[in-house]
Parts: structure tokens; C-alpha cells; sequence
């Protein structure tokens, strides 16, 4: 069965940076893409981007620009989100979520990760 | 960018109810790309629809979706206990709306 596992929360100071990773298992890796939505505590969600895990293309929301990374290890079948320059307010819950595209329905986001807390405090 | 918004905010129903939730887009967006999640406390969001009105694996038929251009209604047609939630619009795999809170009356 698919499953997308998450690496375990975090806390960082102000200015630092977090990587979390995202292990998916039960299918074929490349054959998907990767998104990243983020969710402050009590908030709506956030979509941070999104990753080909064919070739490696991305597509980060405007946002976030200069301060996201997403990559991808094919070998472990490994997603990764690395986002910069940590403020209080990325203080939120993140996953990572399968994308399957079709011609007819565009980007669907079927399986998702347990989620990661990231805390960002002094 | 597409802006995304859903009303109400809160709809507040019993079980065995009917519940409609709207999402309208700030300009035209394909049928083809809105998808709808579900979001239980605790817990990741669930696809729920897709291409506006598909219902995506698992999904009972009492969740219906319709819409295009600018305006998609997300219907479950009675409530159970299990639909109490969250709900969120999305398109093109992209921006969500806010959500809009289903909660017991």
C-alpha cells in the first residue's frame, strides 16, 4: 500500500534551517510528484511547492521563493523540504503529499504524510 | 494568481442534514483542476473530488461536487458523525481556499 513517512518534529531557532524528509513506499517514486503543504496551528493550509520526482522540476509558490528547497532522492525513494532564514511564523504543521497528474485532471494530491511540527522559537 | 474563497465560514448542522459548501475563484478556473479535501482534527487532508464532480477512491456517494468557471458547491447530501470537519477547495494543485468548518449543531 502507499505510504509517505515523515521524518519527526522539530525546533529551531530564529535564522536557522529545517530539512524534513518525506519516505514513500507502495509505488513507483518517479512515476509522481511530490507537493508540500504547510499548516500554522489553528490555520488553513499553505501549498509550498511542488517537486518532479522523475526529473527533478520545481515549481515553489512565490512566497517562498529563495528561502525553499525541495529535492529528491530516487535511490531511497526519499522526498526532502528544506526551507531557510526560519521566522516564528513557520511555525506550522508541514507535509508532503503525492501528486498524480492526468491530462484530463490535473494535479490530484492522493496520499499525504503523517505531518512534521516544525517550531520556530528563541 | 487565482484567490480562493469559501462561504461559510462555519456550518453548523445535525446529522442526517444536508450540507452545501461554496467555493468561488477569483477568476475562471477549469472544471478540470478543483478538487475538494477533507480535514478531521489531528489528522492529514483526504481527497475527497476531484475534476470538480469526480469522487476520488473510497468516497461515498453522498458527497457530490459541481461547478465551473468561478463557482464549485461541495454537497453532502446527510450528514454522519464521520463528516464533521474541515473542507477545502483547491485548484490546478496549487492555492487552497480557507476552509470552511462543518460542526455539529
Amino acid at each position: 500500500q502507499v505510504q509517505l513517512v515523515q521524518s519527526g518534529a522539530e525546533v529551531k531557532k530564529p535564522g536557522a534551517s529545517v530539512k524534513v524528509s518525506c519516505k514513500a513506499s507502495g509505488y513507483t517514486f518517479t512515476s509522481y510528484g511530490i507537493s508540500w503543504v504547510r499548516q500554522a496551528p489553528g490555520q488553513g493550509l499553505e501549498w509550498m511547492g511542488w517537486i518532479s520526482a522523475y526529473n527533478g522540476n520545481t515549481n515553489y509558490a512565490q512566497k517562498l521563493q529563495g528561502r525553499v528547497t525541495m529535492t529528491t532522492d530516487t535511490s531511497t525513494s526519499t522526498a526532502y523540504m528544506e526551507l531557510r532564514s526560519l521566522r516564528s511564523d513557520d511555525t506550522a504543521v508541514y507535509y508532503c503529499a503525492r501528486v498524480q497528474t492526468t491530462v484530463t485532471t490535473g494535479p490530484l494530491f492522493d496520499y499525504w504524510g503523517q505531518g512534521t511540527l516544525v517550531t520556530v522559537s528563541s | 494568481e487565482i484567490v480562493l474563497t469559501q462561504s461559510p465560514g462555519t456550518l453548523s448542522l445535525s446529522p442526517g442534514e444536508r450540507a452545501t459548501l461554496s467555493c468561488r475563484a477569483s477568476q475562471s478556473v477549469s472544471s478540470s483542476y478543483l478538487a475538494w479535501y477533507q480535514q478531521k482534527p489531528g489528522q492529514a487532508p483526504r481527497l475527497l473530488i476531484y475534476g470538480a464532480s469526480s469522487r476520488a477512491t473510497g468516497i461515498p456517494d453522498r458527497f457530490s461536487g459541481s461547478g465551473s468557471g468561478t463557482d464549485f458547491t461541495l454537497t453532502i447530501s446527510r450528514l454522519e458523525p464521520e463528516d464533521f470537519a474541515v473542507y477545502y477547495c483547491q485548484q490546478y494543485g496549487s492555492t487552497f481556499g480557507p476552509g470552511t468548518k462543518v460542526d455539529i449543531k
